[in-house]
């Protein structure tokens, strides 16, 4: 158990729809780290969150949008959803949010989204 | 992109053999990390090796780093059919404070 907590585990919607995924970070740790893993595109990295800033963005569309609050959860919200969306997104916490000196991710179980 | 490429994206061997998979980068990094996935679940933290390392070993994981080829191996000794899982290079470069990772290795470990 990675102490990362990820809601819903699974979930199914249609297209059109919007849905909010939601992580809970290990107790003390001040960033999160949204990622996508899709059959054909790998882990992709979404964005990252430090102590509720955004730190770092990566290929997130703009359909998409994410925060943390002041508890240190993170919410990620998809909408307009289309069929390509369909993956595993999953939430990671480290320690720190600083570039330099940076350890491990602790990922959590991810939450598996599928468009019909 | 920064993003580390595997090398084989599969592979299957028989249980007590070694397992090599290789990792390469295009950027300068700060660290270079492996990952382990079993199918569908979160990925879970193997090794973390810094750019001014060349080798770490952890139980039967062994990492070697070389920054002027922008490479790495991980040598998983002596399988276990328990092995079998995805295993992931990820990149910290000094650019930034993305963890981008490659497309994995599939491990298969017949016993």
């Amino acid at each position: 158990d990675s102490g990362v907590t990820q809601t819903p585990k699974h979930l199914i919607t249609a297209t059109g729809q919007r849905v909010t995924l939601r992580c809970s970070p290990r107790s003390g740790d001040l960033s999160v780290y949204w990622y996508q893993q899709s059959l054909d595109q790998g882990l992709q990295f979404l964005i990252q969150y430090y102590n509720g800033e955004e730190r770092a963005k990566g290929n997130i569309l703009e359909r998409f949008s994410a925060q943390q609050f002041p508890d240190l959860h993170s919410e990620l919200n998809l909408s307009s959803l289309e069929l390509g969306d369909s993956a595993l997104y999953f939430c990671a916490s480290s320690a720190s949010g600083l570039a330099l000196g940076t350890g491990e991710l602790f990922f959590g179980e991810g939450s598996r989204l599928t468009v019909l | 992109s920064q993003q580390g490429e595997e090398d084989p994206q599969a592979l299957s061997i028989q249980e007590g053999e070694n397992a090599t998979m290789n990792c390469s980068y295009k950027t300068s990094i700060n660290n270079l990390q492996w990952y382990r996935q079993n199918s569908g679940r979160g990925l879970v933290h193997l090794i973390l090796i810094r750019s001014n390392e060349r080798e770490k070993h952890s139980g039967r994981l062994r990492v070697t780093l070389d920054t002027s080829k922008k490479s790495s191996s991980l040598l998983i000794t002596a399988s276990r059919a328990a092995d079998t899982a995805s295993y992931f290079c990820a990149i910290r470069s000094n650019a930034g404070n993305m963890l981008t990772f490659g497309g994995g290795t599939r491990l298969m470990v017949k016993p």
